[in-house]
């Protein structure tokens, strides 16, 4: 079936520098949603991207989807603590939303 | 404007009693979804409701697991016997069509079956 994996799973960081997170869908997709997940916390809505090529920023962050719809990144400038959390990404599958397994993210002050 | 309601919050329970998990979806959203979330397993899709409807229910594990959605701004969870390996937090989640919009999830129970 249809799969939407991330990688890494785990990333541990400095305060200030840079990470980046991929996703990869076996199938093209329609869409991609990113979501945020703070530890003890629920899963938060980011962003969505439709375009082929799309590029999104919301402040330090910029999310992309590639052009062949089949993959996404995440990219965050400069970590701050508050980054801390697991980073989804999801897409349409069959009659459903597929989530990644997720990338948390670690910064050390 | 409030969330997705969920409760109860944390619920332990032992071994082989029925657990209930309720959820008041956001007003007016048609979809309403229920995931289980381990460390081993990820984010896992259970069952999600379409005008209270059951559309999917393939991720159901088995059949002590049952979900009914009687209205529109109420969701039951139910399993029935519990079992240690249920242990996890269960999130709901709603959303308004069309289908892959942007979901809103409730902050979830904690399960824990002894």
């Amino acid at each position: 079936g249809q799969q939407v994996m991330q990688i890494p799973q785990y990333q541990h960081v400095q305060e200030g520098e840079d990470f980046t997170t991929y996703c990869n869908s076996s199938t093209t997709l329609s869409n991609i949603q990113w979501y945020k997940q703070r530890p003890g916390g629920h899963p938060v809505f980011l962003i969505q991207l439709v375009k082929s090529g799309e590029v999104k920023k919301q402040k330090r962050l910029t999310f992309q989807f590639g052009e062949a719809k089949k993959n996404s990144s995440l990219h965050i400038t400069a970590t701050q603590t508050t980054d801390v959390g697991t980073y989804f990404c999801a897409g349409p599958g069959t009659g459903k939303l597929i989530f990644g397994q997720g990338t948390t993210l670690q910064v050390k002050p | 404007d409030a969330g997705v309601i969920q409760s109860p919050r944390h619920e332990v329970t032992e071994m082989g009693q029925e657990v209930t998990l309720r959820c008041k979806p956001i007003s007016g959203h048609d979809y309403l979804f229920w995931y289980r979330q381990t460390m081993m397993r990820g984010l896992e899709l259970l069952i999600y409701f379409n005008n209270n409807v059951p559309i999917d229910d393939s991720g159901m594990p088995e059949d002590r697991f049952s979900a009914k959605m009687p209205n529109a701004s109420f969701s039951t969870l139910k399993i029935q016997p519990s079992e240690p390996r249920d242990s996890a937090v269960y999130f709901c989640a709603s959303s308004s069509g069309p289908k892959y919009n942007e979901q809103f999830f409730g902050p979830g129970t904690r399960l824990t079956v002894l």
